[in-house]
């Protein structure tokens, strides 16, 4: 059973340009989360969805971010015009129901560098 | 809000040692809580985890006890090897709902030969 699958792994942009980074939660997971890890800093929640809907943004900027979870495909976490503050490490995670006892299985993250 | 605390590190020990990173939280209701475990490069790994207070997580030779009165998810292993040199996060997930996870700064584990 294939982990959950992040791409790309490492990603470079210049000031002003889009990011797109890409989630494939673990097989029979309809939960997923995305977090940023800044440098020399813990994890930070950002967004938590599931199929075609978003349940909690609460952690995520409200300007230039952006995230979708499609009905087919992977989840998708945009990032527009990027700064250099956003150079960091995104996370995604997937769990099977959601619940707050639930463990969350994490992909190898996506290592975004701005110019 | 929630929020969890803990040990600075680096942590350098040499092998074989008795190993203590300790973890407290701020949290409304009965949280679950967990630590992870990130090597150089990867992702999060589950370590253990303990969704009830006096609950026992263990894995690895690691274990942690939930005490409800101290508020402490206290990180142990009688005996570390090099291999366990990493980062070490502990997490909670609030006890209602859905499970966001609220993580501690990490605690980075040095053990030399």
């Amino acid at each position: 059973n294939a982990g959950v699958m992040q791409n790309p792994r490492h990603l470079v942009r210049r000031r002003g340009q889009e990011a797109r980074l890409r989630c494939s939660p673990m097989k029979g997971h309809s939960h997923v989360y995305w977090y940023r890890q800044l440098p020399e800093e813990g994890l930070k929640f950002m967004v938590y969805l599931q199929k075609e809907n978003i349940i909690d943004e609460s952690g995520m900027p409200k300007e230039r971010f952006s995230a979708e979870f499609p009905k087919e495909g992977p989840s998708i976490l945009r990032i527009q015009q990027v700064v250099r503050g956003d150079s960091a490490a995104y996370f995604c995670a997937s769990s099977p129901f959601g619940q707050y006892t639930d463990t969350q299985y994490f992909g190898p993250g996506t290592r975004l560098t701005v110019l | 809000g929630d929020s969890v605390t803990q040990m600075e590190g680096p942590v350098t020990l040499s092998e074989e040692a008795f190993l203590t990173i300790n973890c407290t939280y701020t949290a409304t209701g009965y949280p679950s809580l967990f630590w992870y475990v990130q090597y150089p490069g990867e992702g999060l790994q589950l370590l253990l985890k303990a969704t009830k207070a006096d609950d026992k997580g263990s894995n690895k030779g690691f274990e942690a006890t939930y005490r409800k009165e101290t508020t402490s998810f206290h990180l142990e292993k009688g005996s570390v090897q090099v291999s366990d040199s990493a980062v070490y996060f502990c997490a909670l997930s609030e006890g209602s709902g859905y499970s966001t996870l609220t993580f501690g700064k990490g605690t980075m584990l040095l053990v030399s030969p």
